[in-house]
């Protein structure tokens, strides 16, 4: 079956503009996390959705980070006014259910973000 | 809060060389604990887990015990393959939280024959 996947791969920007990164859950799962990897600062967490809804949204690190999740399927993390230090790898994951530590949590492919 | 810790990388075996990577944490209440393997040009696969202390997860030839006592879920792997050499991540869910995972810094394995 289908994994979760995550759009575009590679994105490449110039500082101070917007991005949007996609990531498409698997079928049926109803928790989403966003995290990022970077060299500096390691994996960290970003937001997770339970249905449409964010309970946790601790791990963005500034207002210029935003996500939302439609539908229960789809979600969009979306970066206004990047800058050099948001360049990473976005993660995407998802489970069945969040708070229930044995439903593991499924991990795409990421997308490398680039900021010059 | 929640932190893991783990030893830093990287580490270079000799194949069929036993592997320990430790792992010790900071959690209130009882967290799940992982470890998860980023093979080159892959992404993140879990690998193991223990949901309760004392509680051993295995895969692959890898183990990890649940110590509450001395907080720690040290990785093991008897004889370690070319086919190993990967980025391993220990991680924990904490209580609450949605399941959010907190994660080590990463030790890199690199198995040579």
């Amino acid at each position: 079956g289908a994994g979760v996947s995550q759009s575009p791969s590679n994105k490449v920007t110039e500082k101070g503009k917007d991005v949007e990164l996609r990531c498409d859950p698997i079928s049926g799962h109803t928790a989403l996390y966003w995290y990022r990897q970077s060299l500096g600062q390691g994996l960290e967490f970003l937001i997770y959705f339970q249905g449409n809804s964010a309970p946790d949204k601790s791990g963005l690190p500034s207002d210029r980070f935003s996500a939302e999740r439609t539908g229960g399927s789809v979600s969009t993390l979306t970066i206004q006014r990047t800058q050099q230090e948001d360049s990473a790898v976005y993660l995407c994951a998802s489970s069945l259910q969040a708070g229930v530590a044995y439903n593991e949590q499924f991990f795409g492919p990421g997308t490398r973000l680039t900021v010059l | 809060g929640n932190s893991v810790t783990q030893m830093e990388g990287p580490v270079t075996l000799s194949e069929e060389a036993f592997l320990t990577i430790n792992c010790t944490y900071t959690a209130t209440g009882y967290p799940s604990l992982f470890w998860y393997v980023q093979y080159p040009g892959e992404g993140l696969q879990l690998l193991l887990k223990a949901t309760k202390a004392d509680d051993k997860g295995s895969n692959k030839g890898f183990e990890a015990t649940y110590r509450k006592e001395t907080t720690s879920f040290h990785l093991e792997k008897g004889s370690v393959q070319v086919s190993d050499s990967a980025v391993y991540f220990c991680a924990l869910t904490g209580a609450g939280g949605g399941n959010k995972l907190t994660f080590g810094t990463g030790t890199q394995l690199k198995v040579e024959l």
